[in-house]
């Protein structure tokens, strides 16, 4: 069945570090590839996405890299900062008007 | 506040009591979404709609387990003869028209079986 992967599931940097999160997905079908971030809380909330037609994308900080051959997928934060500190999860997705299944989240915390 | 929202924020119930959950979706956003997330884990997909259209349940799901969104607006999630098992954060999602794709999540609704 579809499966998303995600490592580390905790991590932690010094401010002004660069932090990276991999993830894999089973579904060979999947073609949208997005990222949210949970504060303590709330709910998830999207920071990037990306699809299957492009390799990288970056938004300032953040930056996600897909590599559909090997079905890995990998979020980049550079200059990290104190309110980085949150959970992130990836997910993966046949289109990106459908249902997307979640990992199981990585837990970054940015010491000052 | 035009965000998604989602009633009650929390529900402490006995186990073989039927709870609900309601959730109302940003305006006209036309697909609504319910998630199921425990601690330390990532939300766990449940069921969605598009308009008042069930498209997908998951197959992980119960029986026990019922959503409805009979106007394409509000939406209610039914748990009926709750279980221990049942005790998570009940999150509901919209996504307007297109293929944006970006879900727009409530605060949860956090359901304890004792």
């Amino acid at each position: 069945g579809e499966n998303v992967e995600q490592h580390p599931s905790t991590l932690s940097v010094q401010e002004g570090d660069s932090a990276v999160i991999k993830c894999t997905y089973s579904d060979s079908a999947s073609n949208y590839f997005p990222w949210y971030k949970q504060e303590l809380g709330k709910g998830p909330q999207l920071i990037i996405d990306i699809r299957s037609n492009v390799g990288e994308k970056k938004d300032q900080r953040i930056a996600v890299t897909l590599n559909k051959t090997a079905k890995h997928f990998s979020l980049h934060i550079t200059e990290t900062q104190p309110e980085d500190s949150a959970v992130y999860f990836c997910a993966s997705g046949e289109t990106s008007y459908d249902k997307v299944i979640f990992g199981p989240g990585t837990s970054l915390s940015v010491i000052p | 506040d035009t965000g998604v929202s989602q009633d009650p924020r929390h529900k402490i119930t006995k186990r073989g009591q039927n709870v609900t959950f309601r959730c109302d979706p940003i305006s006209e956003h036309n697909r609504l979404y319910w998630y199921r997330q425990t601690l330390g884990q990532g939300p766990e997909f449940l069921t969605y709609f598009q308009n008042e259209a069930q498209l997908e349940k998951s197959r992980l799901l119960s029986d026990r387990f019922s959503a409805e969104r009979p106007k394409g607006s509000f939406s209610t999630l039914e748990i009926q003869r709750t279980e221990q098992g049942d005790s998570a954060m009940y999150l509901c999602a919209s996504s307007p028209p297109g293929s944006a794709g970006e879900l727009f999540f409530g605060e949860g609704s956090r359901l304890t079986v004792l």
